[in-house]
């Protein structure tokens, strides 16, 4: 049982650069997420997804795209990278929504 | 927008002892859930415990019990016999609805210390 599969789990990139992080789930759930986690802010949503090519803004959406070709995965890009963007990510996902269970975080260093 | 307080931002308890970590949340619905997810070290998000807002009984879960007070919108998290492995950042959360599906809003945590 694989469940959430995040990659890259550590990556160092500098300003300015495209990056991104791959989301892969095994449960066949409808619904997955994106969030950071940020000292002080807890978890925060980014995007988030009820299925294949449907995908909608979080709480904060700015300097990121997601698609969702295939109900199995969700990359998150970020454009152009910032520092600001230094963050913890996590890939979520949910089959009703009622509970929701996570990946093990990608920890992304801006430069 | 729902939001989530927790007011302790690091807490300490004796291991084998008990402690109960705060959580206040607002929202103008009557069905909802609230969760408590656990963070160790790792950083790996780990649920401890949810409650449906319209059961009246208050979830448990071995040593992790809930104590949830809708009219006053609480959901403290109490952890009984504390074990070294409780450590961690505890995040109290509210499921919100959306145009599509639901989203989790999360508090900003409390470090839990167990001390030997």
């Amino acid at each position: 049982d694989a469940g959430i599969t995040q990659s890259p789990r550590y990556k160092i990139t500098e300003t300015g650069r495209q990056v991104t992080l791959m989301c892969h789930q095994t449960w066949s759930h409808s619904y997955m997420f994106w969030y950071r986690q940020d000292l002080g802010h807890g978890l925060r949503l980014i995007y988030y997804s009820a299925a294949a090519d449907i995908t909608d803004k979080g709480e904060v959406p700015d300097g990121y795209v997601v698609s969702r070709s295939k109900t199995e995965n969700f990359p998150l890009t970020l454009e152009s990278a910032t520092r600001s963007q230094t963050s913890v990510y996590f890939c979520a996902s949910s089959s009703s929504g009622n509970t929701i269970y996570f990946g093990e975080g990608s920890w992304l260093t801006v430069v | 927008a729902q939001t989530v307080t927790q007011s302790q931002p690091e807490m300490s308890v004796q291991e084998a002892e008990t402690v109960t970590l705060s959580c206040t949340y607002d929202t103008s619905e009557s069905d909802y859930y609230l969760f408590w997810y656990k963070q160790p070290p790792s950083r790996q998000m780990i649920l401890v415990i949810r409650q449906e807002a319209y059961k009246q009984q208050n979830a448990t879960e071995n040593r992790f019990s809930v104590n949830f007070q809708k009219a006053a919108k609480s959901f403290s998290l109490k952890i009984s016999d504390s074990q070294l492995g409780d450590a961690a950042m505890y995040f109290c959360a509210y499921k919100e609805k959306m145009e599509y599906g639901n989203k989790l809003v999360f508090g900003a945590g409390t470090i839990l210390r167990v001390k030997s």
